[in-house]
């Protein structure tokens, strides 16, 4: 059964610094790994995705994430963090079985300090 | 484009009433499936339907039903509310098995006094 591991359940970045927020995930078989973001109020809306093509996968705003398999991770990042970036941030994993559960971790929440 | 619908948005019930979420997708996708969401524990599976005429359960699906009408709709049933119902729910759709996103409702804040 897969699961996946957020690291941090609140994660506070000044405005300009890095952001990284991480995942791990667990998987028997090879997975395919999704990053989420949502906004207060809202419904979650895709980030980026990894479907064993390229490891460092770009996604929307200026978000990337790196696939390890080694260290089965997933990580986060973004250069340069933005006040419009605080927010959730949801990791979810699949697999590519036929059995079709998508599974998230238990999020984090990025806080901008200005 | 509705993308995915989700009624009623705001819900209160009594504990043992009875109600059912509805969802509906326009986007013709496969798999759709129902999220709860608290607080510290992320988004849980609670069931979900790979193509029209199968269901399968999550991770907690206890205290809940769940009706692949068609291919557009999938609706989450409560028989008897309880106060540990209380949350948000998410409804979503996804268009390939095992590659493709989820596409979400905006949710369904349900509480149970």
């Amino acid at each position: 059964a897969q699961s996946v591991t957020q690291l941090g359940s609140h994660v506070s970045v000044s405005e300009g610094a890095l952001v990284l927020l991480r995942c791990n995930y667990s998987s028997s078989v090879p997975p395919y790994l999704f990053w989420y973001v949502q906004y207060p109020n809202q419904g979650l809306q895709l980030l980026l995705k990894y479907t064993s093509a390229a490891t460092l996968v770009k996604g929307i705003n200026g978000f990337e994430a790196e696939f390890k398999k080694s260290e089965t991770s997933f990580h986060l990042t973004k250069p340069s963090a933005h006040m419009s970036d605080a927010a959730e941030y949801f990791c979810a994993v699949s697999n590519m079985n036929r059995d079709d559960k998508i599974i998230f971790g238990k999020g984090t929440r990025l806080h901008i300090l200005p | 484009n509705a993308g995915v619908t989700q009624t009623p948005k705001f819900q209160v019930l009594k504990t043992g009433q009875s109600m059912t979420l509805q969802c509906a997708q326009d986007m013709n996708h496969n798999s759709m499936y129902w999220y709860r969401q608290d607080p510290g524990m992320g988004l849980r599976l609670i069931y979900y339907s790979a193509s029209e005429g199968t269901t399968d359960k999550g991770e907690v699906p206890n205290g809940y039903n769940v009706s692949r009408l068609n291919k557009r709709e999938f609706s989450l049933r409560l028989e008897s509310a309880a106060p540990s119902q209380t949350s948000v729910y998410f409804c979503a759709s996804r268009a390939l098995l095992g590659t493709g996103e989820l596409f979400f409702g905006e949710g369904s804040r349900l509480t149970v006094l």
